[in-house]
């Protein structure tokens, strides 16, 4: 079965950081582009970040502002999202999501949800 | 930056029914234009891609249609396991990617 299940959330003071990681099971996951998607409370969805199947390029929504760095470990079938200088309006469930080609997100995690919170 | 606009923000429906929803892009996307459903509690899954192909397993009830700025997802007849969220997704300026603002579909 293909699986996607991410973890490291929690709550987290203004100003903090968190590592999210996402672990893959079921496919090759060497052979995928990934992103992470956030989806803040009771809103929309917002494209975060993506990294090539080698991590040789990365993007990034113009939100992030050199705050948070993605990167992935194709030996331990893991993508990450390393955050720092988080703010009030960081707060959202973060979803790793398999791109199977073009922006054709076919498995996405059930989410961790980050809190950031005095 | 390609901005997504979907109408209506929520509808009232029947079992039954047939459904539209719709799509508008700021400038031309060509078909880069994809669909998902989202329930709550729940990741989003994915409907259609590329504006009008259906993802394997999906059910043919949902198709996609519209090219260029303009972008219509359909439920031909609406079922009770399809009252969720949908959002459209562009990915014209890929690997950003830009979704809409969603549209919630309740039981009428």
């Amino acid at each position: 079965e293909v699986q996607l299940v991410e973890s490291g959330g929690g709550l987290v003071q203004p100003g903090g950081s968190l590592r999210l990681s996402c672990v893959a099971s079921g496919f090759n996951f060497s052979t995928y582009e990934m992103n992470w998607v956030r989806q803040a409370p009771g809103k929309g969805l917002e494209w975060v970040s993506h990294i090539r199947r080698s991590g040789s390029a990365l993007f990034y929504g113009d939100f992030v502002k050199g705050r948070f760095s993605i990167s992935r470990d194709n030996a331990k079938n893991s993508l990450y999202l390393q955050m720092n200088s988080l703010r009030a309006e960081d707060t959202a469930v973060y979803y790793c999501a398999r791109d199977a080609a073009y922006g054709r997100l076919d498995c996405w995690g059930q989410g961790t949800l980050v809190t950031v919170s005095s | 930056a390609v901005q997504l606009t979907q109408s209506p923000s929520s509808l009232s429906a029947a079992v039954g029914d047939r459904v539209s929803i719709t799509c508008r892009a700021s400038q031309g996307i060509s078909t880069a234009l994809a669909w998902y459903q989202q329930k709550p509690g729940k990741p989003p899954k994915l409907l259609i891609y590329e504006a009008s192909s259906l993802e394997s397993g999906v059910p043919s009830r949902f198709s996609g249609s519209g090219s260029g700025t303009d972008f219509t997802l359909t439920i031909s007849t609406l079922q009770p396991e399809d009252f969720a969220t949908y959002y459209c997704e562009q990915f014209n300026n890929y690997p950003r990617l830009t979704f809409g603002g969603g549209t919630k579909v309740e039981i009428k």
